[in-house]
């Protein structure tokens, strides 16, 4: 089974600065997909990045980068530059590695970005 | 249109009812999903669709949840005797390709209150 452990409940950061939000997972599986989604509070989950468990880069998308520790099985996700538009609810999520998309979500981190 | 869109948005219902969930994923993607999320929580996964046929319904809580996608695109998720506990948001979310790394894009959510 899969589980994800997203231990922050929430973050505040000032806005301009970086901010990292904090994803472990578990699985037995050999290859497998990382996701970070984005809820603001209308509750649309939109879609922000992705690391596959073979990639040896870490994901960049804009603002939004996927530190990757395999080892550590850790996937979490650093804001640069914060805007006040970026607080929201995070959600990191896993997907086993085979031609299926089934996500497992974690908890959520709620991140209030502060003029 | 664009995205995934879900109807109605929101759905209240009395215990015992019937209720039905439709989704419309996007234009040719072949795979979709159907999750429920609680407040506060992550989505959790109900099933998943390739083309007309349920690929993994292992998410559905119990035989009272049940969802189709007769031509393989519009799904419809059914639930019968609702409960007060089956009230949260359910989230319809479809792919391309049914393979991790390919993004999952969610529709607004239908929010269901048994009351």
């Amino acid at each position: 089974a899969q589980k994800i452990t997203q231990t922050q409940p929430g973050m505040f950061v000032q806005e301009k600065e970086a901010v990292t939000l904090d994803c472990t997972y578990d699985t037995s599986d050999q290859s497998y997909g990382l996701f970070w989604y984005k809820q603001p509070s209308s509750g649309e989950m939109i879609f922000l990045i992705y690391q596959g468990s073979y990639d040896e880069q870490n994901a960049t998308e804009g603002r939004y980068s996927l530190n990757f520790q395999k080892a550590r099985k850790s996937a979490n996700l650093v804001i640069s530059a914060s805007q006040l538009g970026d607080s929201a609810m995070y959600f990191c999520a896993m997907s086993r590695g085979t031609s299926y998309g089934k996500l497992t979500f974690g908890q959520g981190t709620i991140l209030t970005v502060h003029p | 249109g664009a995205g995934v869109s879900q109807t109605p948005s929101n759905k209240v219902t009395e215990k015992g009812k019937y209720v039905e969930l439709r989704c419309d994923p996007i234009s040719g993607h072949t795979a979709l999903y159907w999750y429920r999320q609680s407040l506060g929580q992550g989505p959790e996964f109900l099933i998943y669709f390739q083309g007309t046929g349920a690929a993994d319904d292992s998410g559905l809580p119990n035989d009272r949840f049940f969802a189709v996608r007769p031509e393989g695109s519009v799904s419809t998720l059914k639930i019968q005797r609702t409960e007060r506990g089956d009230s949260a948001v359910y989230l319809c979310a479809s792919s391309s390709l049914a393979g991790f790394g390919n993004e999952q894009f969610f529709g607004p959510g239908t929010r269901l209150t048994v009351l």
